[in-house]
């Protein structure tokens, strides 16, 4: 059974283009989350899909945008990159109820982007 | 202020040291705790949860405090291999399962 794959793993944009990251969830989940964490920091939260909606948002600029598929994969999008987006950013897949045992939620391996 | 706070790093500790880590949260709608464990340049992984009645296992030991809104991470007997970031991570059921993480904590286990 294959838990949450990203891709791609490396990229490198210059700024002002735009990217695209992908996230297939482990089998069985219907939620996704994305995070970006930059580095010497924690991941923060950028938003949530459920049956294709976003369901919450963290505190990020409309440049970022997402995409949930019938099949629960996802995708985020960033337009216009600076260079303060370079950072790991990471998918996690989980149910909507998850319990509380923190064994249903499951990282991806995540994307290094570099905006130089 | 920051939601979920952790004590600054690094921590730099010989082997077979004991090291706490600390981290408070400010939403006292904070619903399930958890600690993180994250090498370099990989994803965070789960290290264990964190219950009121505080739990253990092996070499870690993990205790919540909800009246101080406080958790707290204690290794024993430090390996090398415990070298790692610790984050503190605190879900609020209200902001449907969002995952708050603190900064992270950096730590060295020296020979």
């Amino acid at each position: 059974d294959a838990g949450v794959t990203q891709s791609p793993t490396h990229l490198i944009k210059t700024r002002g283009q735009q990217v695209t990251l992908r996230c297939s969830p482990k089998s069985g989940h219907d939620t996704v989350s994305w995070y970006q964490q930059a580095l010497g920091q924690g991941p923060q939260f950028i938003f949530q899909y459920y049956e294709e909606e976003e369901r919450q948002r963290g505190n990020f600029p409309d440049r970022f945008s997402g995409h949930q598929f019938p099949n629960y994969s996802s995708e985020l999008n960033v337009n216009a990159l600076l260079l303060g987006d370079s950072a790991l950013y990471l998918c996690v897949s989980s149910l909507l109820d998850m319990d509380s045992s923190g064994n249903t939620i499951y990282f991806g391996e995540g994307s290094w982007l570099t905006v130089v | 202020r920051k939601e979920v706070e952790q004590d600054p790093g690094p921590f730099n500790v010989p082997e077979g040291a004991t090291v706490a880590f600390n981290c408070t949260y400010s939403n006292s709608a904070s619903q399930s705790f958890f600690w993180y464990r994250q090498d370099c340049r990989k994803e965070p992984k789960l290290l264990m949860s964190v219950y009121s009645s505080g739990n253990e296992d092996g070499r870690f030991t993990a205790q919540l405090n909800r009246a101080s809104q406080y958790i707290s991470l204690l290794i024993r007997d430090s390996k090398l291999s415990d070298s790692a970031t610790y984050l503190c991570v605190v879900n609020v059921y209200n902001q449907g399962g969002k995952l708050i993480f603190g900064q992270g904590t950096e730590l060295s286990v020296k020979p």
